[in-house]
């Protein structure tokens, strides 16, 4: 079936570091969806690329969607503490059975330490 | 609006019991999702109803039921719980098609011992 995978499972950086998580599919995406999840909270949306080689900023976040409409980036520039929690990409494939139920990567945990 | 809520908060259930979790959405969204999320897995699709009186199988259905009682409730069911369906469940919402963003509700966290 279609996988999502989303390296690197863990990450911990120093506060004002960046920081950065990668998605991948198997399958060719209609979009992808970026969700933030706080420790003990539930998955909150932060962005959708739908274009191929779409960039969108937030402030300090910057979202990537790759040319091939497979792969995606959330990169974070001089984390600070409030940026704690686990990051999940989730995309819609293309060619889906499934209606619009999205397919999210296991998620990359952020530790942020002052 | 409260936009989703679920029912109950936390709950213990011994193996071999049965229970219902409620879910509702107050902002009119045709589709509905239920997740589970495990350590390490990140969030697998139970099952969803992409409009009012439909349901359908997701990544891990065996074990669960749902039903679209109408547009605003979706309920999951464990008929006979197991100690492997410990996890948390979040239930969500979305405007029916692709490209919506999914709306989450602030999830279950079930023991089953």
């Amino acid at each position: 079936g279609q996988q999502v995978m989303q390296i690197p499972q863990y990450q911990h950086v120093q506060e004002g570091e960046d920081f950065t998580t990668y998605c991948n599919s198997s399958t060719t995406l209609s979009n992808i969806q970026w969700y933030k999840q706080r420790p003990g909270g539930h998955p909150v949306f932060l962005i959708q690329l739908v274009k191929s080689g779409e960039v969108k900023k937030q402030k300090r976040l910057t979202f990537q969607f790759g040319e091939a409409k497979k792969n995606s980036s959330l990169h974070i520039t001089a984390t600070q503490t409030t940026d704690v929690g686990t990051y999940f990409c989730a995309g819609n494939p293309r060619d889906s059975n499934s209606g619009y139920a999205l397919n999210f990567g296991k998620g990359t945990s952020l530790l942020v330490t002052p | 609006n409260a936009g989703v809520t679920q029912t109950p908060k936390f709950q213990v259930l011994k193996t071999g019991q049965s229970m219902t979790l409620q879910c509702a959405q107050d902002m009119n969204h045709n589709s509905m999702y239920w997740y589970r999320q495990d350590p390490g897995m990140g969030l697998r699709l139970i099952y969803y109803s992409a409009s009012e009186g439909t349901t359908d199988k997701g990544e891990v259905p065996n074990g669960y039921n749902v039903s679209r009682l109408n547009k605003r409730e979706f309920s999951l069911r464990l008929e006979s719980a197991a100690p492997s369906q410990t996890s948390v469940y979040f239930c969500a919402s979305s405007e029916a098609g692709p490209g919506y963003e999914q709306y989450f509700g602030p999830g279950t966290r079930l023991t089953v011992t």
